[in-house]
C-alpha cells in the first residue's frame, strides 16, 4: 500500500497567515494526489483535485503543487472559516490512501 | 442538485451485520464510480472500497475483504454497503462518495454513524 505522510499533524495560525501543508507519498503517485478539507461533523470537501487544480467553487486562496512523491497545499490568506482539518489523499492505485491529517487551528 | 443521501445512524451487536444504502439524485447515475470510506471517532479517513454502478463490478480493500458486500439498485440509483462480523473497532462514521476526475471524490454524502456494541 502506498503510504501517505501529512506534515505538519498540527498547525496554529492567525487570519491572515499564508500557510503551507506538505504531503510526501511513500512511492511515485505522478499527479494523483487530492485535497480535502474536513470541518467537525461534516464530511470532508474536495478542494484540489490532480495535485494543482482548483474543484469548482473553492476560493482561489488554495492552491495546490508537486508532483512524483511531494506536494503541497497552500492558503494565501487564511480566513475564519479556513480553520479545520485537512487531509491529502493519493488515487493512482488502490487501495486508495489518505494522509493521516493537518489540524489547522486558530492562533 | 447533485447528492447522495444516506441511511440512518445504525446500533449493532459484535458478531452482528450493518445494510448502509447511498441514494444518488441529480446526475446519470451509472456514470461515476461510488467509494465507501470511513472515519472511526477522532481519526483519519480510511478507504473500504468501491463500485462502479454501471457494471456493478467491485474492488475493497484488502482489510474489508471477506465481510464487505456493495451492491447497487439501478432502478432507484441507489449503492448499498453491508459489513459483517462487526467488532468494536468497525464503529465509525460511514461515507459514500462519487470520484470524478482524477478519481477525487467530488460529492460525499453526509456519513452514517454505525455503532457496534454489546
Amino acid at each position: 500500500d502506498i503510504q501517505m505522510t501529512q506534515s505538519p499533524s498540527s498547525l496554529s495560525a492567525s487570519v491572515g497567515d499564508r500557510v503551507t501543508i506538505t504531503c510526501r507519498a511513500s512511492q511515485s503517485i505522478s499527479s494523483y494526489l487530492n485535497w480535502y478539507q474536513q470541518k467537525p461533523g461534516k464530511a470532508p470537501k474536495l478542494l484540489i483535485y490532480a495535485a494543482s487544480s482548483l474543484q469548482s467553487g473553492v476560493p482561489s486562496r488554495f492552491s495546490g503543487s508537486g508532483s512524483g512523491t511531494d506536494f503541497t497545499l497552500t492558503i494565501s490568506s487564511l480566513q475564519p472559516e479556513d480553520f479545520a482539518t485537512y487531509y491529502c489523499q493519493q488515487s493512482y492505485t488502490t487501495p486508495l490512501t489518505f494522509g493521516q491529517g493537518t489540524r489547522l487551528e486558530i492562533k | 442538485q447533485v447528492q447522495l443521501v444516506q441511511s440512518g445512524a445504525e446500533v449493532k451487536k459484535p458478531g452482528a451485520s450493518v445494510k448502509v444504502s447511498c441514494k444518488a439524485s441529480g446526475y446519470t447515475f451509472t456514470n461515476y464510480y461510488i467509494h465507501w470510506v470511513r472515519q472511526a471517532p477522532g481519526q483519519g479517513l480510511e478507504w473500504v472500497g468501491i463500485i462502479n454502478p454501471g457494471g456493478g463490478s467491485t474492488s475493497y480493500a484488502q482489510k474489508f475483504q471477506g465481510r464487505v458486500t456493495m451492491t447497487r439498485d439501478t432502478s432507484t440509483s441507489t449503492v448499498y454497503m453491508e459489513l459483517s462480523s462487526l467488532r468494536s473497532e468497525d464503529t465509525a462514521v460511514y461515507y459514500c462518495a462519487r470520484s470524478s476526475v482524477n478519481d477525487a471524490f467530488d460529492i460525499w454524502g453526509q456519513g452514517t454513524m454505525v455503532t457496534v456494541s454489546s
